[in-house]
Parts: structure tokens; C-alpha cells; sequence
């Protein structure tokens, strides 16, 4: 089993609609959880970061966190085409340093 | 105020080849982290150092090393390149205080021919 999983897609999602990506994640010690958004040829770029149960909202983005259930979410809302990129899911432990797990990326494509 | 840097940009280098790729973290910023992303996956944690000390290691072999500078920048060594060690090489920075968020550079791509 994946340490983060993530569904690779790709997601093609309607301009204006709400885009809905989803990552689950083996480590029930993890304490933080991030997600990432990456344009082709660049490097991630941090976009939100959840660290306790329930929604985090910023701008068009909604992150969500369920920790028993070992799931976190991220909702984009008013979807661009600007929001066609790969959404990375990464998740840290907290313990003595900050290793990140990432999963594999949700490629992400916004129809006009 | 300026992001994280690293240079170079891209690098070729052949195989048995040694390699030294530089990262410059955000001011103020004391950790910084490494890690290796190859085509169509995540980046892969390498390195991790805070205040000159290294706090957590990657699963990657010896070949690979790393270290911090008194200003906070930070050099990631490979010898003895393999074709396989070609990926998109990744530095973030974090400021450590209670904030677990990273911040990635640019990256380095290398290529091993």
C-alpha cells in the first residue's frame, strides 16, 4: 500500500465548475497536510495547508481533513482554465523534522 | 521578498560523473529540505537540515550527501551518477516555528547521459 494516494487522473472539469481532488494516506501519526499545485516543467507550489479536522477555506480553495478516516480533500471552486496543473498531496509527520509524502499527482484539466 | 534560489538550472553530466547542486532558502528560513522528482511522480524526500544539522535522510544510497551552511544555504552532493539519478532536483525551505510548510525553489534538472 501507497504511503499517499492519490487517483492520477486525468480530471477534466468544466470552467466554472467545482473541481474535486482527493488523497488518502496510510500513516495515522501524520500531523500536516499540504497540497501542491504543479505546472508542467516548474516546481510545486504551495496553495493550502491543513493541520486539524474539518474545512480550511482560502479564496476558490477549500481544503478538507478527516483524520480517522485517514482522507484529505481539496475543492476548487469557480474552476479556471489557470487551474489546469498536476495537484500534489503531501503529508508530514511533525516528528523531529519535515519529511513530506507525496503522492503521485491528479492531473487536472479545465474545459473552456 | 526573494524565493528560494538554486543553481544551477539544468546540468548534463555522464555516468561516474560527480555532481553539486546549490540552494539558497528564503530569508529567515533555517530548515532546508531536499528531495527528487522523476518524471510522472511525487517528489522523493532525500534530505532534511536544520541549523547545520541534518534531522531526517531519504531512503537513497551513500552516493548522495548534503550540507548546510552558517548562512542556511545548502549544497546536495551525487558521485558516482547513474543514468537513473536524472530527475528534476528540488530544494524547499521552511522557517521551522511551528509551521511545517515548505517552499520549493525552482529545481535543478540534471540529465545523465
Amino acid at each position: 500500500q501507497k504511503e499517499v494516494e492519490q487517483n492520477s487522473g486525468p480530471l477534466s472539469v468544466p470552467e466554472g465548475a467545482i473541481a474535486s481532488l482527493n488523497c488518502t494516506y496510510s500513516d495515522r501519526v501524520s500531523q500536516s497536510f499540504f497540497w501542491y499545485r504543479q505546472y508542467s516543467g516548474k516546481s510545486p507550489e504551495l496553495i493550502m495547508s491543513i493541520y486539524s479536522n474539518g474545512d480550511k477555506e482560502d479564496g476558490r480553495f477549500t481544503a478538507q481533513l478527516n483524520k480517522a478516516s485517514q482522507y484529505v480533500s481539496l475543492l476548487i471552486r469557480d474552476s479556471q482554465p489557470s487551474d489546469s496543473a498536476t495537484y500534489l498531496c503531501a503529508v508530514g509527520t511533525n516528528f523531529g523534522n519535515e519529511k513530506l509524502t507525496f503522492g503521485t499527482g491528479t492531473r487536472l484539466t479545465i474545459i473552456p | 521578498d526573494a524565493g528560494v534560489t538554486q543553481s544551477p538550472t539544468h546540468l548534463i553530466k555522464t555516468r561516474g560523473q560527480h555532481v553539486t547542486l546549490r540552494c539558497s532558502p528564503i530569508s529567515g528560513h533555517k530548515s532546508v529540505s531536499w528531495y527528487q522528482q522523476v518524471l510522472g511522480q511525487g517528489p522523493q524526500f532525500i534530505f532534511q537540515y536544520y541549523e547545520k544539522e541534518e534531522r531526517g535522510r531519504g531512503n537513497f544510497p551513500d552516493r548522495f550527501s548534503a550540507r548546510q551552511f552558517p548562512n542556511y544555504s545548502s549544497e546536495l552532493n551525487v558521485n558516482a551518477l547513474l543514468l537513473g539519478d536524472s530527475a528534476l532536483y528540488l530544494c524547499a525551505s521552511s522557517n521551522s516555528r511551528g509551521s511545517y510548510e515548505q517552499y520549493f525553489g525552482p529545481g535543478t534538472r540534471l540529465t545523465v547521459t
